[in-house]
């Protein structure tokens, strides 16, 4: 049974400082994973996918890598902005097995 | 483009009662799949269903069904509901059935019971 865990659960940066988040699965045998953000109460909004043969996708300030034999990936923001607060989760294949995420706070 | 759609987004309902809960795709997008998530947890999959017909399914009771209709809408019914069923319920959509398609997700439906 596939299970995705992401650490830490809450991360606080000052605004301007990159950072990474992190994404680790326990079947390396995937056909992709996606990178989301949630605000408060809302729903999720899709930041990157990445397909089993790539090995990173970027898209403005984000970059996730993705790397199968040691069941990680990893999001990467640039230049952190108080905006980009919310939960990240990843999330591995079609039926989507989630992470519990971690949540951002970029102070200001 | 209208997104992913979800209505209602807000309901409380008895326990005990019925609820039906719907979702209307991204355009160009067939297969929707429906998501439960408790506060501070990762979403968890509930079935998905392609071409109108149930494909995949989590470890959900049978009080948890669904319908997909021509139009690739879906409809997402809880019976006998339970305090427990508390919870966002997501909408995802996707293209085509492939494996590798990106999912995008509706704004949700806060469910509450009493």
């Amino acid at each position: 049974k596939q299970e995705v865990t992401q650490i830490p659960a809450a991360l606080s940066v000052p605004e301007g400082e990159n950072l990474v988040l992190n994404c680790s699965f326990t079947d390396s045998a995937i056909y992709n994973l996606q990178w989301f953000r949630q605000d408060p109460g809302k729903g999720l909004t899709s930041l990157l996918l990445i397909q089993s043969s790539q090995r990173e996708q970027t898209s403005g300030r984000l970059n996730a890598s993705l790397d199968k034999s040691s069941g990680r990936s990893t999001l990467y923001i640039a230049a952190s902005q108080p905006g980009d607060s919310a939960t990240y989760l990843c999330a591995v294949n079609e039926k989507l097995t989630f992470g519990t995420g971690t949540r951002l706070t970029i102070i200001p | 483009d209208a997104g992913v759609t979800q209505s209602p987004t807000h309901l409380i309902k008895t326990r005990g009662q019925q609820v039906t809960l719907r979702c209307s795709p991204k355009s160009g997008h067939d297969t929707v799949s429906w998501y439960q998530q408790a506060l501070g947890q990762g979403p968890q999959f509930i079935f998905q269903y392609y071409e109108e017909e149930e494909r995949q399914r989590g470890n959900f009771p049978d009080r948890f069904s669904g319908h997909q209709f021509p139009n690739y809408s879906s409809e997402l019914n809880v019976n006998a509901l339970l305090l427990g069923d508390s919870a966002l319920y997501l909408c995802a959509s996707s293209a085509a059935g492939a494996m590798n398609t990106e999912a995008f997700f509706g704004q949700g439906t806060r469910l509450t019971v009493v």
